[in-house]
């Protein structure tokens, strides 16, 4: 069954401490693997899409890159306005979610 | 443009009753998607169309729920004699195609609390 696992389930980092996400799946072949942001009482908020291995995007202090098994997310420098919970999913038509990383910075 | 709007932003009903919950994609969007995020728990796929194909309703817990779409836009999403369980937030999304690799754009959903 395919399956999309995130880590860790929440995050608290001071302003400015960099960190990275996590998202692991064990699907069958490789397709779109997304990252979303969601905001309390939103809707998720479309990041980047990676549809190979070894490709990278970038937006802000936001990268995403991604291998043949997981995908990162990685924040540099992170501001207040970062906290959210960041989804990724794996896409076979819908998508498949995983549970989501709770991010919480700190001035 | 305008994004994916989704309405009531809030509806809270008793047990037993039904509830129509409503979905405007994107404008020229022929995928449109539902989604349940329950207290906790991660989204889980309801059902999706794609233009005048049969929509695939694998993800429908139940046959207390159904969805239509009428005129390959506006979608509603129907809960007959809800329950506890059903209360959660339901979010839509639309995609210019339906496919792998086409990106989602979601609503803001709708909250839907069963007393």
């Amino acid at each position: 069954e395919d399956q999309v696992t995130q880590s860790p389930e929440a995050l608290r980092l001071q302003e400015g401490e960099s960190s990275s996400l996590n998202c692991s799946y064990t699907v069958s072949g490789l397709r779109g693997l997304f990252w979303y942001r969601q905001d309390p009482g939103k809707g998720p908020e479309f990041l980047f899409t990676l549809y190979s291995a070894g490709e990278e995007k970038e937006k802000e202090r936001l990268k995403a890159t991604l291998t043949k098994k997981e995908s990162f997310l990685h924040i540099t420098a992170p501001k207040p306005e970062d906290s959210a919970t960041y989804l990724c999913a794996y896409n076979t038509d819908k998508l498949i979610f995983g549970t989501g990383t709770r991010l919480q910075v700190f001035p | 443009g305008a994004g994916v709007s989704q309405s009531p932003s809030n509806k809270v009903t008793e047990k037993g009753k039904d509830v129509e919950l409503r979905c405007d994609p994107i404008s020229g969007h022929t995928a449109l998607y539902w989604y349940r995020q329950s207290l906790g728990q991660g989204l889980e796929f309801l059902i999706y169309f794609q233009g005048n194909s049969a929509p695939d309703k694998s993800g429908l817990p139940s046959d207390r729920f159904s969805a239509e779409r009428t005129g390959g836009s506006v979608s509603t999403l129907t809960i007959q004699r809800t329950q506890q369980e059903d209360s959660a937030v339901y979010l839509c999304a639309s995609s210019a195609l339906a496919g792998e690799w086409e990106t989602q754009y979601f609503g803001p959903g709708t909250r839907l609390l069963v007393l």
